[in-house]
């Protein structure tokens, strides 16, 4: 089954404690991309790439970090999270830059993160 | 950068059509123009994307005017299954993506 996998589904930290939220696509999908939604300011993007080993920064970067050394794993990491990270955390591939070109992105499950 | 704007909420009842319109007025010229959709505690699902004037698939139709500073959606029919949080989505600086705030769609029987 075509999917996008995120772990953990679910995370409580406390601020300053290093975390990673892992994400996997099984489509072979060149373009992955995390998001951020956040009640009242919607969806917003954090990191994508393009391909291994590419990366760039979304719409709200600060405090994230991202790598990509597999096609289909992109991992976002919080090296020191702060409560204002907590938010719903979506991971999303396509097969191309969807912006471009006239394919869709699938989205993972979510991963709701809290920071006290 | 593009930036698109919608409405935050909307209200219909079972059968009626729904046009959700969207503007994007700073969209690039090879950009698509793509909508997703979104239940509560579940990732965005994509509905539609097109380029210019009309786009229509098994859920729903898309318009977009010559100028492409704006497109709409259009859902046919709504039933309650269809109450969700709606996207626009443009590209931002670079190959950025921009969704909107999304629409609320509200349906009542």
């Amino acid at each position: 089954e075509a999917q996008v996998t995120q772990n953990p589904r679910y995370l409580i930290t406390v601020t300053g404690k290093k975390l990673t939220v892992t994400c996997s696509q099984n489509m072979n999908h060149e373009y992955m991309s995390w998001y951020r939604q956040d009640p009242g300011l919607g969806l917003r993007q954090i990191y994508y790439s393009m391909n291994v080993e590419v990366t760039d920064k979304g719409d709200v970067p600060e405090g994230y970090k991202v790598s990509r050394k597999e096609k289909r794993n992109f991992p976002l990491i919080l090296e020191s999270p702060s409560p204002n990270q907590t938010s719903l955390y979506f991971c999303a591939s396509s097969l191309l830059n969807p912006g471009t070109s006239n394919y869709e992105q699938y989205f993972g499950p979510g991963t709701r993160l809290t920071v006290t | 950068l593009a930036k698109t704007t919608q409405p935050i909420s909307m209200d219909s009842y079972e059968g009626q059509e729904v046009n959700i319109t969207c503007s994007h007025n700073n969209i690039a010229t090879n950009d698509y123009i793509t909508w997703y959709q979104q239940f509560p505690s579940q990732g965005p699902r994509f509905i539609i994307q097109g380029y210019k004037t009309k786009v229509t698939n098994e859920v729903a139709s898309l318009f977009i005017p010559a100028d492409r500073k704006s497109s709409t959606l259009s859902l046919p029919r709504v039933s309650l299954s269809d109450t969700a949080v709606y996207y626009c989505l443009a590209r931002g600086a670079g190959t950025a993506l921009i969704f909107g705030k999304g629409t609320t769609l509200s349906v009542s029987s």
